[in-house]
């Protein structure tokens, strides 16, 4: 079976610094990948997706950055958070074919930048 | 382009009443499917169902049911007699097979469901 890994669950980190969010994937080859965020009640934003490595498409314009360095493995980055970066961070997966595009996703981390 | 609303925001019921959240979708495509998602306290969605456009049979499962109407373009969901642990955000979804894009979301809806 299929499984999502997400790290960190939580993360506190000051305004200006870096940031790595890791989202690996178990139990399937080549799936399409995404980035959402969801600031606190609210909807959720996607970020970026990727449909293979190295390919990666961004949704909305910011100061983050996604990169897809293995098949199963997506990392959203950033060189210096800004306050507005806060947020619940989810990784999505689905397969390139089949099944509508469902997407199964990780835990989350809560990013707070302070 | 598509487009999916949840016109409700937030709804709060007693517990063991009926509630029903409504979608409608918009889109051009012939061929798309709905999704429904539930994001309890904990934060992770979990997936609930999944329609394709050429099957408009309701669906039940247990407590939960959805009624898919293409002529009013609405993907509703009703849960029957619901329990505290429903109390979640609701996120109704729709793909397109016009191209490898992902899922777009409506806003959610929150249920709350008090004892």
């Amino acid at each position: 079976s299929q499984t999502i890994h997400q790290w960190p669950a939580t993360l506190v980190q000051p305004v200006g610094s870096p940031l790595s969010l890791e989202c690996t994937v178990e139990g399937t080859s080549n799936p399409n990948l995404y980035w959402y965020r969801q600031a606190a009640g609210r909807g959720l934003q996607l970020l970026f997706y990727s449909v293979g490595i190295g390919q990666i498409s961004s949704e909305v314009p910011q100061n983050l950055s996604a990169s897809r360095p293995q098949d199963r493995q997506f990392i959203l980055s950033s060189k210096k958070l800004l306050l507005s970066d806060s947020g619940f961070y989810l990784c999505a997966w689905s397969l390139l074919q089949g099944r509508g595009g469902e997407q199964y996703f990780g835990p989350g981390t809560r990013l707070t930048v302070t | 382009a598509q487009k999916v609303t949840q016109a409700q925001t937030e709804i709060s019921v007693v517990e063991k009443e009926d509630v029903t959240l409504d979608c409608v979708y918009e889109t051009r495509d012939t061929t798309y499917y709905l999704f429904w998602y539930k994001q309890p306290p904990s934060g992770e969605l979990v997936f609930l169902i999944r329609r394709n456009s050429f099957d408009e049979q309701n669906e039940i499962s247990g407590r939960y049911s959805w009624n898919f109407q293409k002529s009013t373009s609405s993907f509703n969901f009703t849960i029957t007699a619901s329990q505290v642990v429903d109390s979640a955000v609701y996120f109704c979804a729709l793909s397109v097979f016009s191209g490898n894009t992902p899922l777009v979301f409506g806003k959610g809806t929150r249920l709350s469901v008090i004892a």
